[in-house]
């Protein structure tokens, strides 16, 4: 597609279970984020990929946030033994090379119940 | 704290008026700038951006002017439409944030017809 595609758009986690969230691209794009936005809130960076490098990842609450970009393109961000606090909208975003603008996708929802 | 803020929470305008959203930066380093709009369920949108070379930018109803002496950024939206109504947040690129943008809290724009 032509924006950045995320999956799935909703999802209900029970406190405790594993979820993974998927990324896909603007195609050709080397910088991906991964930002997290509670309600009322702006976006807060969690991490970025260049390629299939992951250069910052201080964003990343806990050790049970994890993501990965192994092939450069789509990207998984896995929360473990998922809590109350981390429901949030989990944006994606992607940019071309070199450059500072970043383009969103319509967001994963999670709520953890 | 965020080095990136909003100087009011919610603006409220009529059909046709025009819009000023602003923003206050703390990083006197930041260096590029940009504007976002989100609707409801939906991810941040780029409007414009702006880098620290300029003072003035605009593009199609849209006006952003930085006044980098004393660290402000504003978004003129000319003869406001009903479908402008969303959030609209300023980010900054900080070199102390490295690839990050960091997001302002968000101005909540109501436009009645």
């Amino acid at each position: 597609g032509a924006g950045v595609s995320q999956s799935p758009r909703y999802k209900v986690a029970k406190r405790g279970q594993d979820v993974a969230l998927r990324c896909d691209p603007i195609s050709g794009h080397v910088s991906l984020f991964w930002y997290q936005q509670a309600l009322g809130q702006g976006p807060e960076f969690l991490t970025y990929f260049q390629n299939e490098a992951q250069l910052d990842k201080s964003g990343l609450p806990s050790d049970r946030f994890f993501a990965e970009r192994p092939e450069g393109s789509v990207s998984t961000l896995k929360i473990q033994r998922t809590q109350q606090e981390d429901s949030a909208v989990y944006l994606c975003a992607s940019g071309p090379r070199r450059a500072d603008t970043i383009y969103f996708g319509e967001g994963s929802w999670l709520t953890v119940v | 704290g965020e080095s990136v803020g909003l100087h009011l929470p919610t603006l409220s305008v009529q059909e046709g008026d025009n819009s000023i959203i602003n923003c206050a930066y703390s990083n006197s380093a930041s260096d590029y700038f940009i504007w976002y709009k989100q609707e409801s369920g939906k991810g941040p949108q780029f409007i414009i951006d702006i880098r620290s070379n300029m003072d003035k930018r605009q593009g199609q109803r849209v006006t952003v002017l930085l006044n980098k002496t004393v660290k402000h950024l504003s978004l003129q939206i000319a003869a406001t439409q009903p479908g402008d109504s969303a959030v609209y947040f300023c980010a900054e690129n900080s070199p102390q944030a490295g690839t990050a943008l960091i997001f302002g809290k968000g101005t909540t724009l109501s436009v009645s017809s």
